[in-house]
């Protein structure tokens, strides 16, 4: 069964980091990292494959993300730095399916909820 | 990477069929056959309903459907059900292992 385990909600200062942990069960396929800003949509940030190492990220992120596996504990990292208030929302983690292209977000984590104040 | 085009909205009474649209460029929708589909009632992690354009996981109904022309894709969903109201996101494959999601679509059950 697999499953995908976020750690907790966070409240940071603008300027600040944040990191973000996803423990996966069952299998070992591409993460990716979405996030939705309050009643706004979802938007790919970037992803890895955990046993490759190489993550890609989307170019606004470029430069500010950076995401990161560990092996050893199954568990995939999302840090984003130099937070603004507009980096509040819900952060996801997401694996891919198994079948077909690999290029689809099959399963999915409860979301960390993230929020950027002064 | 701009987001896919979808409409806000789109409404249908129960038992109607509704469709739901995806328009990209030739870089991601129309470069692959790698669309994908999310339902996401409100408050909910999104819950993948179609991929690779026209398949459907396990336990998914078959009222949910997809295609695609060119840059375009599309969710149909037949026989609408109050369950159905949601919000609804495509998604395609935008080259070197990047994804973009679309605009985000509201389903409303008259």
């Amino acid at each position: 069964q697999v499953q995908l385990v976020q750690s907790g909600a966070e409240v940071k200062k603008p300027g600040s980091s944040v990191k973000v942990s996803c423990k996966i069960s069952g299998g070992n396929y591409a993460i990716g990292w979405i996030r939705q800003a309050p009643g706004q949509g979802l938007e790919w940030m970037g992803r890895i494959i955990p046993f490759a190492g190489t993550p890609s990220y989307a170019e606004k992120y470029q430069g500010r993300l950076t995401i990161t596996a560990d092996m050893s504990s199954s568990t995939v990292y999302m840090q984003l730095n130099s937070l603004r208030s507009d980096d509040s929302a819900v952060y996801y983690c997401a694996r891919v399916g198994s079948t077909g292209s690999y290029l689809f977000f099959a399963y999915w984590g409860q979301g960390t909820l993230v929020s950027v104040s002064s | 990477q701009s987001a896919l085009t979808q409409p806000r909205s789109v409404s249908g009474s129960p038992g109607q069929s509704v469709a739901i649209s995806c328009t990209g460029t030739n870089g991601d929708v129309g470069g692959h056959d790698y669309v994908s589909w999310y339902q996401q009632h409100p408050g909910k992690v999104p819950k993948l309903i179609i991929y690779d354009v026209t398949r459907r996981p396990s336990g998914v109904p078959d009222r949910f459907s997809g295609s695609q022309s060119g840059n375009t894709a599309s969710l149909t969903i037949s026989g609408l059900q109050t369950d159905d109201e949601a919000d609804y996101y495509c998604c395609s494959n935008a080259g070197s292992s990047r994804s973009v999601f679309g605009t985000g679509t509201k389903v409303t059950v008259l």
